[in-house]
This record gives C-alpha cells, structure tokens and sequence, in this order.
C-alpha cells in the first residue's frame, strides 16, 4: 500500500457542487500539506496542518477548506467548485525539519 | 528573487549524454532546498534536501551542488538513461513568514532518447 493514499484519483463535477478531496498516511508524519498543480505553474501551496489541531492557510486558499480529522487523515473541501479550480490536486507529508516531502498519487478533479 | 526560478523549462538529450539544470531561489534568510523527480502519472519523489552553502549531494548518476549565497543549485545527471525522462522539481525553503511554505519551481522537463 502507498504510504499517502488520496481519494479519488479522478473525479468530474459541476459547477456548485460540493466536493472533498481525501488523504491518509501511513508515515506517521505530523505535517500534512495540499498542493495544486496547473500546467505551466508550480505546485501551490492551498492548505497545511503541522497537526491535528493547527490548521494553516497558503498560498491560493480562497475558495477551499480542509479538515485534519486525524494525525494520519487530512481532506481538501470545496464548497462550491468553479471551472478554474479545475487542477491536479496533490497531498503531501512531511517530517519535522529538512526531510523531503512525500507526496500521495494525487487527483486529477475537472469542473465543469 | 524571491521566485523559485528554473532553467531550462525542457530539455532533450540522447542516452548516454551527460546534462545539468539550474535552480534559482531567494539566498535571503535561506533554510532548505529540495529537489524532486517527477515521472509522468505519477507522484513527485524526493532526490534531495540540502541545507549548507557548498553542499554536495549525490544519488547513482544523480548529484547536486548549492550555493545558498548565490542563492542557486544545479542538478547533473551523468550519463542520461532513458528512465530518466521526468520532470526535476526544485523547491526552496526560508526562516520566518510562513514554516509551511516550500516554494516551488515550474520544474525542468527531461526528455532522453535512447
């Protein structure tokens, strides 16, 4: 099994419509960031959580919220989804300190 | 700077050909700079985290320098293999502001041609 697992990995919705975006780990990691990729743009921060009860907000955070519903569960809401968040949508962990970050398979969410 | 900048955008090159990619960040209250690898459909992977100016890291035919006063690193490959096509992702991490922000570059997409 994958050490971050996100769920789904595809999905297409309508515009309004709710939609939560989910990621588990298994590293055990205190860190937990969602990242959005767009083409021609570097991944962007949106959301991180350094734990269960530190909720931080990034780069492009308008329009989405998270949950950290466990050290090893952390999920990416949007409320009423637009076209333009139409992205590959990326969850990550990290360790306290220099280490890399691991990245789940990511999902690929188109709004239509 | 205080984007995470990468040269080039892409890059071609035949197998057994030896190549390198720069990454430029902000030097100012520098903390960490990452390098990742990022084959397509699938998920990006850590080659590198270095913290001190002069540091050198290296992975089989996969190394890396950093210059933080500067504020730039590069990426080599030696002898390019076909399995190396990816996408090299660096990101770059400073003191204060927000903990949680890695910034990260467009990346520099590597095509090798057997």
């Amino acid at each position: 099994d994958a050490d971050v697992t996100q769920t789904p990995r595809n999905r297409i919705t309508k515009t309004g419509k709710r939609i939560m975006l989910e990621c588990s780990q298994t590293k055990g990691h205190d860190r937990m960031y969602w990242y959005r990729q767009d083409p021609g743009l570097g991944l962007r921060l949106i959301y991180y959580s350094f734990d269960v009860k530190d909720i931080n907000k990034g780069e492009i955070s308008d329009g989405y919220s998270v949950s950290r519903q466990a050290q090893a569960k952390f999920s990416l809401s949007l409320e009423s989804a637009i076209p333009n968040q139409t992205a590959l949508y990326f969850c990550a962990t990290s360790e306290y300190g220099t280490d890399g970050y691991t990245f789940g398979s990511g999902t690929r969410l188109t709004v239509v | 700077i205080l984007n995470v900048e990468q040269s080039p955008q892409s890059l071609h090159v035949q197998e057994g050909d030896s190549t390198n990619f720069t990454c430029s960040f902000p030097s100012s209250n520098f903390y960490a700079l990452h390098w990742y690898r990022w084959e397509t459909a699938k998920s990006p992977e850590a080659l590198f985290v270095m913290t001190l100016n002069g540091d050198e890291k290296k992975k089989g035919r996969i190394s890396a320098t950093l210059n933080t006063k500067e504020g730039y690193s590069y990426l080599y490959i030696k002898g390019s293999q076909p399995e190396d096509s990816a996408t090299y992702l660096c990101a770059s991490r400073r003191y204060g502001g927000s903990q949680g922000n890695l910034i990260f570059g467009k990346g520099t997409k590597l095509s090798v041609k057997p």
